[in-house]
């Protein structure tokens, strides 16, 4: 049994770099979500696929920010031009879908970006 | 918007010993849910408990239990018997459920620390 996994888990660049995660879910999960948590914080959520379609996007996801998640299996997270202030940990989730209940979710280890 | 406060920064407990952490919510919707969930220093969330805003008795877990007030707007998670292994980060999250919502709002988080 299989839980979330992310990839890399550590990833170091230099400011104005382009950058790439990939989270693959549960295998039945069918909605997926990005997470990003800064030191001292807790996880702020970015946004959330059901399926292949991106239906929530948080404001703190700004233009240099994309998402995908084209077969409703696994999703990648890209930042743009990144900057200092994108260093974070990013976290992904899954869950299954329904209205109400628990619907916990669960998370990956996290890809840990420190932007140079 | 939905907000969660954790006001512990950080707390101590003796193995064997019960400890509360203390989570206020607000919210206007009336449907919701309060979940906690562990994060250990290798930085993964682990999902332990969770309450429904219409459920009548407190959620319990093996050795977690959530003592919910509605009216006082809290969920305070009780750790009983305390072990070495549950020293990590402990974080307070929501979800209201009103309009499909499904993103969590999660707190600042309580550091606990136990102690031989």
């Amino acid at each position: 049994d299989t839980g979330v996994s992310q990839d890399p888990r550590h990833k170091i660049t230099k400011r104005g770099q382009n950058v790439t995660f990939r989270c693959d879910p549960i295998s039945e999960h069918n909605r997926l979500y990005w997470y990003r948590q800064t030191l001292g914080q807790g996880p702020e959520f970015l946004t959330y696929f059901q399926n292949e379609a991106q239906l929530e996007k948080s404001r703190l996801l700004s233009d240099r920010f994309s998402a995908e998640r084209p077969k409703g299996s696994f999703s990648t997270l890209e930042i743009q031009r990144t900057e200092q202030g994108d260093s974070a940990m990013y976290l992904c989730a899954s869950s299954l879908g329904g209205a109400g209940g628990p619907r916990e979710q669960f998370f990956g280890p996290g890809t840990r970006l420190t932007v140079l | 918007a939905q907000k969660i406060t954790q006001t512990q920064p950080g707390m101590f407990v003796q193995e064997k010993e019960a400890v509360t952490l203390d989570c206020t919510y607000d919210t206007s919707d009336q449907s919701y849910g309060l979940f906690w969930y562990k994060q250990p220093s290798s930085g993964e969330m682990i999902f332990l408990i969770y309450q429904g805003s219409y459920d009548e008795q407190n959620a319990t877990e093996g050795r977690y239990s959530l003592n919910f007030q509605k009216a006082r707007k809290s969920a305070n998670l009780v750790i009983s018997a305390s072990q070495l292994g549950d020293s990590a980060m402990y974080f307070c999250a929501m979800r209201v459920y009103t309009g499909g919502g499904n993103k969590l709002t999660f707190g600042t988080g309580t550091q606990l620390k136990v102690e031989l």
